[in-house]
């Protein structure tokens, strides 16, 4: 079974860093591209961050193109987003999702950004 | 960008309806078009992929058809567990986009 858990949300105030990680099992982790895709309190989704499966090329929008970076371990079937310069239009639930198609997704970690 | 433009944005249809929700992309995408459900306090569950492809484990009342920029989500016998929002989402060309989605209410 494909499982996916994004840890690292939390509270935290305009300007400043948070770093989130997602946990994969039930399939080949270096198989497959990975992404973030985030959603606004009662709002839609937006795709986040992608990466391929070797960690060569990551894809940004420009929304967030600059202050977030993903990254992965699979060594450790992780992924990863760093999260910088955050804004208040970044508080969401963020979404681990599996492949360039996003065809699994994670339970969503919140991240709320106030002061 | 490719902006995804979903309609409805809210449907009301009876147990047992033919239900049509459509997605309109800004420009061709090639079938790279997948439809999502997502109900309420939850994460999104993958229904259709590629268009036309019906992900392991979703009933077979969900269909999926389309070509170059018009796609549409079909439910060929609404159930009451089908209340939830409709997301489309293009994977042809980067930035990757989402619909706004379809609220499907049960009148």
């Amino acid at each position: 079974e494909v499982q996916l858990v994004e840890t690292g949300g939390g509270l935290v105030q305009p300007g400043r860093s948070l770093k989130l990680s997602c946990v994969a099992s039930g399939f080949t982790f270096n198989n497959y591209w990975m992404s973030w895709t985030r959603q606004a309190p009662g709002k839609g989704l937006e795709w986040v961050a992608s990466i391929t499966n070797s960690g060569g090329s990551t894809y940004y929008p420009d929304s967030v193109k600059g202050r977030f970076t993903i990254s992965r371990d699979n060594a450790q079937n992780t992924l990863y987003l760093q999260m910088n310069s955050l804004r208040s239009e970044d508080t969401a639930t963020y979404y681990c999702t599996r492949g360039l198609g996003v065809d699994y997704w994670g339970q969503g970690v919140m991240v709320t950004v106030s002061s | 960008d490719i902006q995804m433009t979903q309609s409805p944005s809210v449907l009301s249809a009876s147990v047992g309806d033919r239900v049509t929700l459509n997605c309109k992309a800004s420009q061709n995408i090639n079938k790279y078009l997948n439809w999502y459900q997502q109900k309420l306090g939850e994460a999104p569950k993958l229904l259709i992929y590629n268009t036309n492809n019906l992900q392991t484990g979703i009933p077979s009342r969900f269909s999926g058809s389309g070509s170059g920029t018009d796609y549409t989500l079909t439910i060929s016998s609404l159930q009451p567990e089908d209340v939830a929002t409709y997301f489309c989402f293009q994977h042809n060309s980067w930035p990757l986009t989402f619909g706004s989605g379809t609220k499907l209410e049960i009148k």
